[in-house]
């Protein structure tokens, strides 16, 4: 059965450095997507990625993150400068038109 | 805009059947969709309701009322291993590249 991986599954990481997460989705999706979920918390939309470009973003999507496609199998999230409050679970999800499936998602911890 | 509203929390007996709700608000409505997500888990796809009515799948089932904006969850002859977080979500019908979630419900099942 198709499925979405993340890689890593864990990232430390220091305030203020880079960090890249990374996901391959399922090769026929057209519609990719990284959420959010810190720790007891709902799943937060960050961004949507159609055609090869963003299609919309929070208002969590600021300036800090980006998202490429660099390949045509990975889609990437990068955060430039990390924060302390950017600790967090990231999922990565791509979609047919009903159901969204989730990767297991790489958990962020901020130092 | 779009928001959704659900119980935070449920409890119920094992065996037993509990109903989880949900009312939304959105611009545009595109279907309602169920997640579960285990502690530390992804979320999965349960089920997905575009028209009125039930839709059953074994131990699970989902309902729709657009003329109400409002749906369920329904969950019988519960399990241990049903404990988990159940998100409600919904996709735009004007623009399907965002799925919001709801800030789900964590069923907490009592043997």
């Amino acid at each position: 059965e198709p499925e979405v991986t993340q890689t890593p599954s864990h990232q430390v990481t220091q305030m203020g450095q880079e960090v890249i997460l990374r996901c391959v989705p399922i090769s026929n999706h057209l519609y990719f997507y990284w959420y959010r979920q810190i720790l007891g918390q709902k799943v937060e939309f960050l961004v949507s990625f159609y055609n090869n470009e963003i299609s919309e973003k929070s208002e969590i999507f600021d300036d800090q993150f980006s998202v490429e496609r660099p390949d045509g199998s990975n889609f990437t999230l990068k955060i430039r400068s990390t924060k302390l409050e950017d600790s967090a679970m990231y999922f990565c999800a791509s979609s047919e038109p009903a159901e969204a499936f989730f990767g297991q998602g790489t958990r962020l911890t901020v130092v | 805009g779009q928001s959704l509203e659900q119980p935070s929390e449920v409890t119920a007996v094992e065996g037993a059947i509990v109903q989880i709700n949900c009312t939304y608000q959105t611009s545009g409505f595109y279907g309602l969709s169920w997640y579960q997500q285990h502690d530390g888990g992804a979320p999965t796809f349960l089920s997905y309701n575009a028209l009125d009515g039930l839709e059953e799948t074994g131990r699970f089932s989902s309902f729709l009322s657009r003329s109400d904006s409002y749906g369920y969850l329904l969950l019988q002859e519960l399990q241990m291993k049903d404990s988990a977080s159940y998100f409600c979500a919904v996709r735009d019908k004007d623009r399907d590249d965002k799925i919001i979630f709801g800030k789900g419900t964590r069923l907490h099942i009592l043997p």
